[in-house]
């Protein structure tokens, strides 16, 4: 069974540039979770979209960043204008249900590295 | 509301001794508790979780892990460190309608 793609895997830009990062879960999940994890920290869930809703944004800085599930499958992530403070390493997890009381097992793809000069 | 705390950031050991890395959580619902381990540039995998079924959970590599509900506890541990097992742990709480919430992970070191 094919894991959670991420592309591209590394990414450098400079500050004020924007960036995109994409991900396809795993065939069939219907929830689907962005994290970022700042050097030395857990991460931190951004947003959980179940099928093509959004479920959770709370944590997401909507005045630069924003993401998509157009079609309930693969998602992108967007930050426009990034900062330095927004280096980090961008991850995708899927679930077959939602993360709750049934405590889903969610799959994480490896990642995007994210490094703003 | 819910919480994790991983009380030691590192964690050293010789090669062939028991490993214990310690987690302690707080959640206002019956909590599910997972640890995941992360090596170097790779993704997360799941090694282990507890969903209110038996209280020791058997994971994969050798993991085990004991929900202690008195102590609020989720203890991570092996019988034989392995080299292989060096890497970043993060134990993981989720519960009610929040989503996972981890820890600040825990680096374990393996001296040959």
């Amino acid at each position: 069974e094919a894991g959670v793609a991420q592309s591209p895997r590394y990414k450098i830009i400079e500050k004020r540039q924007s960036v995109a990062f994409w991900c396809n879960p795993i065939s069939g999940h219907a929830t689907l979770y962005w994290y970022q994890q700042i050097l030395g920290q857990g991460p931190k869930l951004l947003i959980q979209f179940q099928n093509n809703g959004v479920v959770d944004d709370s944590q997401l800085p909507k005045d630069r960043f924003s993401a998509e599930r157009l079609k309930g499958v693969d998602s992108t992530l967007k930050i426009q204008p990034a900062k330095l403070e927004d280096s980090a390493v961008y991850l995708c997890a899927s679930s077959l249900g939602a993360s709750g009381p049934r405590g889903e097992t969610q799959y994480f793809g490896p990642g995007t590295r994210l490094l703003v000069l | 509301a819910q919480s994790v705390t991983q009380l030691d950031s590192h964690v050293s050991v010789s090669e062939g001794t028991p490993v214990l890395l310690r987690c302690n959580y707080s959640s206002s619902y019956s909590p599910s508790l997972f640890w995941y381990v992360q090596h170097p540039n790779k993704g997360l995998q799941l090694l282990l979780k507890y969903t209110s079924a038996a209280t020791l959970v058997k994971g994969i590599n050798g993991f085990e892990a004991e929900f202690k509900k008195s102590e609020t506890s989720f203890h991570l541990t092996k019988p034989s460190a392995h080299m292989s097992d060096a890497a970043e742990y993060f134990c993981v709480v989720t519960g009610g309608a929040d989503g996972l919430t981890f820890g600040k992970g825990t680096h374990l070191i393996i001296q040959p």
